[in-house]
């Protein structure tokens, strides 16, 4: 199967600080890659849907100022959260399918976020 | 109506028993149906499609209704490995992206 690396795999940071969390696709291209987060007891949440060469498509609610995802190559994409705050703690996953390969998601491992 | 509803649970079962989890879905132009199994803070790995004619891998077996907009599985002989959180997963209105069930908990013991 694809190979989804996601970096890294938890961060801590000060509130007010942004963090960076990249996803890249091992051994395929991605022209689309997803983002998603996930509160504790939570079902995953899409936040956006990333791109290669254009913006990206942020769900209802999602905020495109705090959340930048940047899909400058077919096999990486990055999520800032910027000036990050408490309530930004949570699980980030990305995830990618390969074109032409069916419906069926690769995940990254995930990012577990935690604010202080 | 949430896109994808599934009971929570959990669900706690003796080694050996059958155990059925049901999902139901609001968007009928759905055309992809998953069922994905999560371990506690790892991502999600993919269990199985399901397909209309139903499907059936190993003791895993998964079924469809589309007029009914319904979606279930079904485990049979449990393992205390199956222990985990199982999420029904179908795709967007666009086709684009999966939009994931809260997930069911099972929890298997010996």
């Amino acid at each position: 199967g694809a190979v989804v690396s996601q970096h890294p795999s938890w961060v801590i940071c000060k509130s007010g600080t942004s963090v960076k969390i990249e996803c890249r696709s091992l051994d395929f291209q991605a022209t689309t890659m997803f983002w998603y987060r996930q509160f504790p007891k939570q079902s995953l949440m899409l936040m956006a849907t990333s791109n290669e060469g254009s913006k990206a498509t942020y769900e209802q609610g999602v905020e495109k100022d705090k959340f930048l995802i940047n899909h400058a190559s077919l096999t990486l994409s990055t999520l800032t959260v910027t000036s990050a705050h408490p309530e930004d703690s949570s699980f980030y996953i990305c995830s990618a399918s390969l074109v032409g390969g069916g419906p069926e998601a690769f995940f990254g491992q995930g990012t577990r976020l935690t604010v202080v | 109506r949430k896109e994808v509803e599934q009971d929570p649970g959990p669900f706690n079962v003796p080694e050996g028993a059958t155990v059925a989890f049901n999902c139901t879905y609001s968007n009928s132009a759905s055309q992809s149906f998953f069922w994905y199994r999560q371990d506690c803070r790892k991502e999600p790995k993919l269990l199985m499609s399901v397909y209309s004619s139903g499907n059936e891998d190993g003791r895993f077996t998964a079924q469809l209704n589309r007029a009914s907009q319904y979606i279930s599985l079904l485990i049979r002989d449990s393992k205390l490995s199956d222990s985990a959180t199982y999420l029904c997963v179908v795709n967007n209105q666009a086709g684009t992206a999966l939009i994931f069930g809260k997930g069911t908990t099972l929890s298997v013991s010996s």
